[in-house]
């Protein structure tokens, strides 16, 4: 199994500003992902983090918005950029090992 | 446009009791079906899965059910106990596609009463 971790845990943070999570995996795995919890909605994927790459967006997330880095295989980065209160949410990265797919343990923000 | 959908956002249990949780889908390119369960302050982690070749996967007191000509999937746990309470995920899975491109629930509160 893979262990995740995010840095930060939690955040508050002014609107128009920016704020980047980092996750960090301690073995190598497959693919990384990052994701989205909105308040009282299910766990909405924003993108494939790609190794050496730009990150591969689903429908209604925009890299100017959602910058994501993935220098090498066990790190990756996800930028929330001019923040709003619409982007209050946890942020969870995940990764994909031989058969699963683990979770990190979020990055709870909040915008005022 | 919500392919998952798990329509209850709480039970309540007494403990010894069985659970069930439910979870209804729309899209029938899905064909693997999860269970995650997440903690407060944890990222959700892996409980059980259904493949749609098998109708049932029973993994010690977690029992999943898949109806796939009502596009409905449900989580028995039996007997319930207080640690498993929780919120739990059910998710989808379209074929060929990776592991980390789930299609999730809004998710089930689940409280189990000493």
């Amino acid at each position: 199994s893979a262990v995740i971790s995010q840095k930060p845990s939690r955040d508050i943070c002014q609107r128009g500003t920016s704020l980047t999570i980092q996750c960090q995996v301690d073995s190598q795995v497959t693919m990384m992902f990052w994701y989205r919890q909105q308040p009282g909605q299910s766990l909405t994927l924003i993108a494939t983090a790609n190794q050496g790459s730009e990150a591969t967006y689903e429908s209604g997330f925009v890299i100017d918005k959602f910058p994501i880095s993935r220098p090498n295989l066990t790190f990756s980065t996800l930028t929330v950029s001019n923040m709003s209160p619409e982007d209050s949410s946890i942020y969870l990265c995940t990764a994909v090992g031989t058969d699963t797919q683990y979770f990190g343990p979020g990055t709870r923000l909040t915008v005022l | 446009d919500q392919q998952v959908k798990q329509n209850s956002p709480s039970l309540s249990v007494q403990e010894g009791r069985i659970s069930i949780l439910n979870c209804d889908y729309t899209n029938s390119m899905f064909d693997y079906f999860l269970w995650y369960k997440k903690y407060p302050a944890e990222g959700p982690t892996f409980l059980i899965s259904i493949s749609s070749i098998k109708d049932k996967n029973e993994d010690g007191r977690f029992t999943v059910f898949l109806n796939k000509s009502a596009k409905h999937l449900s989580l028995h746990i039996v007997p319930s106990q207080p640690g498993d309470s929780a919120v739990y995920f059910c998710a989808a899975l379209a074929g060929g596609t990776s592991y980390g491109k789930l299609t999730f629930g809004q998710g089930t509160i689940l409280t189990v009463h000493p």
